[in-house]
């Protein structure tokens, strides 16, 4: 089967810079997603790292290393709107290429 | 392009009354999947379809059935409902295969079975 570890509560301040981290296990690596969902709403796709490396995306960036299993997505410049749940999913052979969701962490921002 | 759709929003049963929920997507994406999503638990999967035509279990298919009934519309329905599948319930379509696999996130079924 496949698991997925990410911390379940991260608390920063506004304007500073918060690491989420995921760490995984599974067969057939495939790929590495980072989605967000705000409280009562859905979960809207960040993110993905199908090879090693940093991707960046305005403010938000993923980091896949693949030797060790281990990814995370760094938010800068943390605005009051960031506190969301945060969700990695892998997409790997041993899941039929199905996204396998984390249980999400959770990110509140303080002024 | 309203992306992908669910009804109903809200929808409260009593033990044992069956309903179908109902998903659709405009983006002409071969994928549709349907997640439960319970507090501390993520999202798990209980049933997807790679191609019309085709339905596969995933982690929590007990208690549920679907139907594929073209490539826009992906349906979910619970035939004797139990208070444990009190949940929120999404949709999501993707493209298959395609670089990135983004999945695409309908607002949501909150239901509750008392």
């Amino acid at each position: 089967g496949q698991s997925l570890e990410q911390p379940s509560e991260v608390t920063a301040v506004e304007g500073a810079i918060v690491q989420i981290n995921c760490t995984y296990q599974t067969s057939g690596f495939y790929g590495l997603s980072w989605y967000q969902q705000h409280d009562g709403g859905a979960p809207t796709f960040l993110s993905y790292n199908a090879l090693d490396g940093l991707e960046e995306t305005g403010r938000f960036s993923s980091f896949l290393s693949r030797s060790d299993s281990y990814g995370y997505l760094l938010l800068q410049e943390l605005q009051m709107k960031d506190s969301a749940s945060y969700f990695c999913a892998v997409k790997a052979s041993g899941g039929s290429y199905i996204p396998t969701f984390g249980r999400g962490t959770s990110l509140i921002v303080h002024p | 392009n309203a992306g992908v759709t669910q009804t109903p929003k809200f929808q409260v049963l009593k033990t044992g009354q069956s309903m179908t929920l109902q998903c659709a997507q405009d983006m002409n994406h071969n994928s549709m999947y349907w997640y439960r999503q319970d507090p501390g638990m993520g999202l798990r999967l209980i049933y997807y379809s790679a191609s019309e035509g085709t339905t596969d279990k995933g982690e929590v298919p007990n208690g549920y059935n679907v139907s594929r009934l073209n490539k826009r519309e992906f349906s979910l329905r619970l035939e004797s409902a139990a208070p444990s599948q009190t949940s929120v319930y999404f949709c999501a379509s993707s493209d298959w295969g395609g670089s990135t696999d983004t999945q695409y996130f309908g607002p949501g079924t909150r239901l509750t079975v008392l």
